[in-house]
Formats: C-alpha cells, sequence, structure tokens
C-alpha cells in the first residue's frame, strides 16, 4: 500500500492565485516525520520543511504554509500569492520511528504557475 | 562545503555494461542512500548505509550493489545494466539516525541514466 499519496498529478493557476498541495499518508507508528520537498526544473531536491509527529502545530514561511492533520493523515502545503517561480514538482515524504533509515515519497505534484 | 556531489551527471550505457555512479560528501554525514526516480512513481530507495562499512537495503535494491568504505563517499554499481534502469539517481546524506531522532536528508543533483 502506498504510505504517501498526492493525489494531484498537476496543477495549474495564474499567478497571484493561493493553491494547496494534498499530502495523504498512511503509518501506524506513533512516532515518524513528515518533509516537503520542491524539485524545480532544473532537478534538484531542495529541502522546505520537516515536521515531527507530535507537533501539530501549523507552520508559516513567508508565502508558504503547512497544515498538519493528524486526524485525516494529512499534511498539505500552501502557496500564497503564488508566482512563476514556485513552478516545479513538490514532493512530500514520510519516515517512521520503527524505521527511520527508510524515507517513502508521495509521486509528487507538478505546479505551473502561468504569468 | 560542495554538500553532495554526483558525477557523472548524464550516461548512457547498453544493456550487460557495467559502471558505478559516484557520490560524495562533505559535511561528516554518517548517513547516506541512494535513491531512482521515475516518472509518476516518486523516488525509490535503492540501499543506504548508517557508516562505513554498514550497507543495507531498501524498496528497490534488485540490480545494484553498494560499498561504504569512507564517509565520505557511497558509489552506486551496476553490474549488468537493463532497460528498466533507465532513471534519474539521487544520493543524499544527513546526520545519524542512531538516537531516532529524524534528520532532514540532503540531496545531490542527481544522475541521469539511459541504458539501451
Amino acid at each position: 500500500a502506498q504510505k504517501v499519496t498526492q493525489a494531484q498529478t498537476e496543477i495549474s493557476v495564474v499567478e497571484k492565485e493561493d493553491v494547496t498541495l494534498d499530502c495523504v499518508y498512511e503509518t501506524r507508528d506513533t512516532t515518524y516525520y513528515l518533509f516537503w520537498y520542491k524539485q524545480p526544473p532544473s532537478g534538484e531536491l531542495v529541502f522546505l520543511i520537516r515536521r515531527n509527529s507530535f507537533d501539530e502545530q501549523n507552520e508559516i514561511s513567508g508565502r508558504y504554509s503547512w497544515n498538519f492533520q493528524k486526524s485525516t493523515s494529512s499534511f498539505n502545503f500552501t502557496i500564497t500569492a503564488s508566482q512563476v517561480v514556485d513552478s516545479a514538482v513538490y514532493f512530500c515524504a514520510l519516515s517512521e520511528a520503527n524505521d527511520f533509515n527508510k524515507f517513502y515519497f508521495g509521486s509528487g505534484t507538478k505546479l505551473n504557475v502561468k504569468p | 562545503n560542495a554538500g553532495v556531489t554526483q558525477t557523472p551527471k548524464f550516461q548512457v550505457l547498453k544493456t550487460g555494461q557495467s559502471m558505478t555512479l559516484q557520490c560524495a560528501q562533505d559535511m561528516n554525514h554518517e548517513y547516506m542512500s541512494w535513491y531512482r526516480q521515475d516518472p509518476g512513481m516518486g523516488l525509490r530507495l535503492i540501499h543506504y548505509s548508517v557508516g562505513a562499512g554498514i550497507t543495507d537495503q531498501g524498496e528497490v535494491p534488485n540490480g545494484y550493489n553498494v560499498s561504504r568504505s569512507t564517509t565520505e563517499d557511497f558509489p552506486l554499481r551496476l553490474l549488468s545494466a537493463a532497460p528498466s534502469q533507465t532513471s534519474v539517481y539521487f544520493c543524499a546524506s544527513s546526520y545519524s539516525r542512531a538516537s531516532g531522532y529524524q534528520e532532514t536528508q540532503y540531496f545531490g543533483p542527481g544522475t541521469r541514466l539511459l541504458v539501451l
């Protein structure tokens, strides 16, 4: 079974629109970590955020915000006032306490921000 | 700090050829890993290492070998390349996870491999 599901394969928005990228995860562990990475067209993977399972406080960093809800096993990512430079593939990932050595990535959401 | 470096950036192989993808990090990270990225499948873990001399299998280890003789280097070997191994390969590293605390992984720029 897929441990991390990113159901949105591709999203297109116009610049300055807000956009939310969904991430749903599956785990039986009570201790786990969730991550978001950005992969711009140049191909590298850029770390955005790490969140542990005991911290459900939402986080905001500039135009980026993350909504972690254990009740729905979701860790969604919102970009406010999107910009063309936000165009990239975004990956959500999970690591569980019973095996911290393994990361499970979602299939990614490609975001296209048009001017 | 160069971070995580990978060579080559791009490689074309014929079926049955062997090659080694190089990965090095200069951050004194104990944990290193290899992933492959295929369209629509995200990244999948091939092998990982928690320190020099210690390696273990990930989700998709078949067809790949690894070794870790130094903290800095973690090469990935394809002994007999197959078209199914056409992919983009990423190396990553992080501080030790021995304490159970999940450290963030930092990724190299990737190697694009085409097997004909």
